[in-house]
């Protein structure tokens, strides 16, 4: 399909139980990205992800955070032991070619609430 | 270094007016330059992009105006028109990183 298909839309959790986010890029696009949205519309990246292997990780608080994008199943970001700080909207992008000329293609993000 | 500055963070225009949000970035490495615009509850969506190497670009109502040199670039929305008001935020690629950059964005209220 021609959207990026974010699940689930919302999430509530417990401060100190897990969060799993999923994400199906667009069919032929090779770059996926996650970005985290606070409450002030600022925009955290936190990975990206050429295929399925990690391109940029510089964005990621690795004690608690990791994502995956393996072949023929929807990309995860998955936040173990969650704390109330973690509480955003998460989007997912994906690009053809890294950005240039169609740039990045987001999806309607997942809002997880840590209470 | 990495930061992309916008202002203003909020903007009332009148339907019929001219929209125009500013944007300034530090790092030379930055080499494309998106808008995106964002309602609620949805994902940004891409609006009008631009190279450096390009001081202008026009898609419809919609305007880049692009300094290289003073490295700010700013959109310009033409007659704009209720159902423009939304969430703009610039950003900028580093390519060699493949990262993009967003803005603080830009909360545009278009009255009738």
């Amino acid at each position: 399909g021609e959207e990026v298909a974010q699940t689930p839309k919302h999430l509530v959790r417990g401060e100190g139980q897990k969060a799993k986010l999923y994400c199906a890029p667009i069919k032929g696009h090779s770059y996926v990205f996650w970005y985290q949205q606070v409450l002030k519309n600022e925009f955290k990246f936190l990975i990206s992800f050429q295929n399925e292997n990690v391109f940029d990780e510089t964005g990621m608080p690795k004690e608690r955070f990791s994502a995956k994008c393996l072949p023929n199943s929807p990309c995860s970001l998955e936040i173990q032991a969650t704390k109330l700080e973690d509480s955003a909207v998460y989007f997912c992008a994906s690009s053809q070619s890294g950005g240039y000329n169609y740039g990045y293609t987001f999806g309607s993000g997942t809002r997880l609430t840590v209470v | 270094q990495q930061q992309v500055k916008q202002s203003p963070q909020s903007l009332i225009v009148q339907k019929g007016g001219i929209s125009i949000i500013n944007c300034a970035y530090e790092n030379t490495a930055f080499d494309y330059f998106p808008w995106y615009q964002q309602f609620p509850g949805k994902g940004p969506a891409l609006l009008i992009a631009i190279r450096p190497d390009v001081s202008e670009k026009k898609e419809g109502r919609f305007t880049i105006s692009f300094n290289k040199s003073a490295k700010q670039f700013s959109l310009h929305i033409m007659d704009s028109q209720p159902g423009d008001s939304a969430t703009y935020f610039c950003a900028a690629l580093w390519g060699a990183t493949n990262k993009l950059i967003f803005g603080t964005g830009t909360l545009l209220a278009v009255q009738p």
